[in-house]
């Protein structure tokens, strides 16, 4: 049990584009999802906690109009990276925790973002 | 201070040995303390829950110092398998890693 899918695994865009990553829970209902980045040879930072049903908590210095969080049900969450830049490229994962779980949480397989 | 501290390594441990690390956090009032294991460009994946009275899972136990504000991670008997990078997290409403330990096993 416990599954969360992350979708793409990998996606290359144009600068100034926008790129939507989705978040699933397969086998839960996540009331919790968080959206965490990291860099090469860097720890995993959190970007955000998405709550179903309300607005995302941001971490400080992240920038929420940049990275628009969704969380619309009980079962996906998506991260879309608004107006890329070169260094937005890195690895977005998302974890997932459902009520009542205590055993810790599930994270995705992660997005390798690559803005050319 | 940061919120989660590690000391990254690398530990480059013999097979066969046994290595152990810290990590330290700032917020004591943290109740959900955790272990992962990171892999070169993949997701974390659970290793193990900490608690209080402290927990073991074959070669790996793990401990909690409330008092001194960290939990550590041993390894026994190394394998080349558990060459990886080991995140401590830990948080109630939201999951803080820090950098990781990477250790490195040597035949």
């Amino acid at each position: 049990g416990a599954v969360v899918s992350q979708h793409p695994s990998r996606v290359i865009c144009k600068s100034g584009t926008s790129v939507k990553i989705e978040c699933r829970s397969l086998d839960f209902q996540a009331t919790t999802m968080f959206w965490y980045r990291q860099f090469p040879k860097q720890s995993l930072m959190l970007m955000a906690t998405s709550n179903e049903g309300s607005k995302a908590t941001y971490e400080q210095g992240v920038e929420k109009d940049k990275f628009l969080i969704n969380h619309a049900s009980l079962t996906l969450s998506t991260l879309t990276v608004t107006s890329a830049h070169p260094e937005d490229s890195s690895f977005y994962i998302c974890s997932a925790r459902g009520q009542g779980m205590t055993y810790g949480y599930t994270f995705g397989s992660g997005t390798r973002l690559t803005v050319v | 201070r940061k919120e989660v501290e590690q000391d990254p390594g690398p530990f480059n441990v013999p097979e066969g040995a046994t290595v152990a690390f810290n990590c330290t956090y700032s917020n004591s009032a943290s109740q959900s303390f955790f272990w992962y294991r990171q892999d070169c460009r993949k997701e974390p994946k659970l290793l193990m829950s900490v608690y209080s009275s402290g927990n073991e899972d074959g070669r790996f136990t793990a401990q909690l110092n409330r008092a001194s504000q960290y939990i550590s991670l041993l390894i026994r008997d190394s394998k080349l398998s558990d060459s990886a990078t080991y995140l401590c997290g830990y948080g109630n409403n939201r999951l803080a890693f820090g950098k990781g330990n990477q250790v490195v096993v040597i035949p």
